[in-house]
């Protein structure tokens, strides 16, 4: 069965301070996705990555795809209180899987004014 | 463009009975997929539909079911409800159906509660 683990679960930091959520499987993802999900609404997709190695910038979030397409971070310079929220890796899983997308178990972020 | 919207918003029923949620995607998406969201078992697919045919399913009883109709508007069935069934539904709409990288579109999500 193919998991994304998300570490950390919980993260709660200060106004300014840099930050680094990952994504970790022991598959190989064509390609994955990160979320960002606010109470009381569904997930918002960020970014997409497909290619092995590759990185995203977002303003102040940077997103990475590991070289062997196993693993992604998603790191936040100066976080601000706006960018609380649950934060979810997903990608598709391989053949076995009649689901069409596996999400991880998500980070839930919290940053103090 | 109106974003993805589903009804209701909150809804709460007893064991044993069934629910039906509904959901609109945004204008001109065919594809629409429904997922589970609870804190033990995190975000879960459990079926996508296409042009009114159902494309994938996951690993969910026969319990729950859907169907979409020729408008792209999609609808959720949950029969003999159990307490476990207790979760935020969420439905995401996207243009095309099957790609790995199709954006989608989530809506606000049904919080349903079994008692």
């Amino acid at each position: 069965t193919q998991l994304l683990e998300q570490s950390p679960q919980f993260l709660s930091i200060q106004e300014g301070e840099n930050l680094t959520v990952y994504c970790n499987s022991s598959s190989v993802f064509s390609s994955l996705q990160w979320y960002r999900q606010e109470p009381g609404e569904g997930p918002v997709l960020l970014v997409t990555v497909v290619t092995g190695g590759e990185v995203k910038k977002l303003k102040r979030l940077t997103f990475q795809f590991g070289d062997a397409r196993k693993d992604s971070s998603l790191h936040i310079t100066a976080a601000q209180p706006g960018d609380t929220g649950l934060y979810l890796c997903a990608g598709p899983p391989g053949y076995s899987s009649a689901s069409k997308i596996i999400f991880g178990s998500g980070t839930r972020l919290s940053i103090r004014p | 463009k109106a974003g993805v919207t589903q009804t209701p918003r909150y809804l709460i029923k007893t064991r044993g009975q069934q629910v039906t949620l509904s959901c609109s995607p945004i204008s001109g998406h065919r594809s629409v997929s429904w997922y589970q969201q609870t804190p033990g078992q995190g975000l879960q697919f459990l079926f996508e539909y296409f042009s009114e045919t159902q494309r994938n399913k996951g690993n969910f009883p026969g319990r729950f079911s859907g169907r979409q109709f020729s408008n792209s508007r999609s609808e959720m069935n949950v029969s003999t409800l159990e307490l476990g069934d207790s979760a935020l539904y969420l439905c995401a709409s996207s243009y095309i159906a099957g790609g790995s990288t199709d954006t989608q579109y989530f809506g606000p999500g049904t919080r349903l509660t079994v008692l």
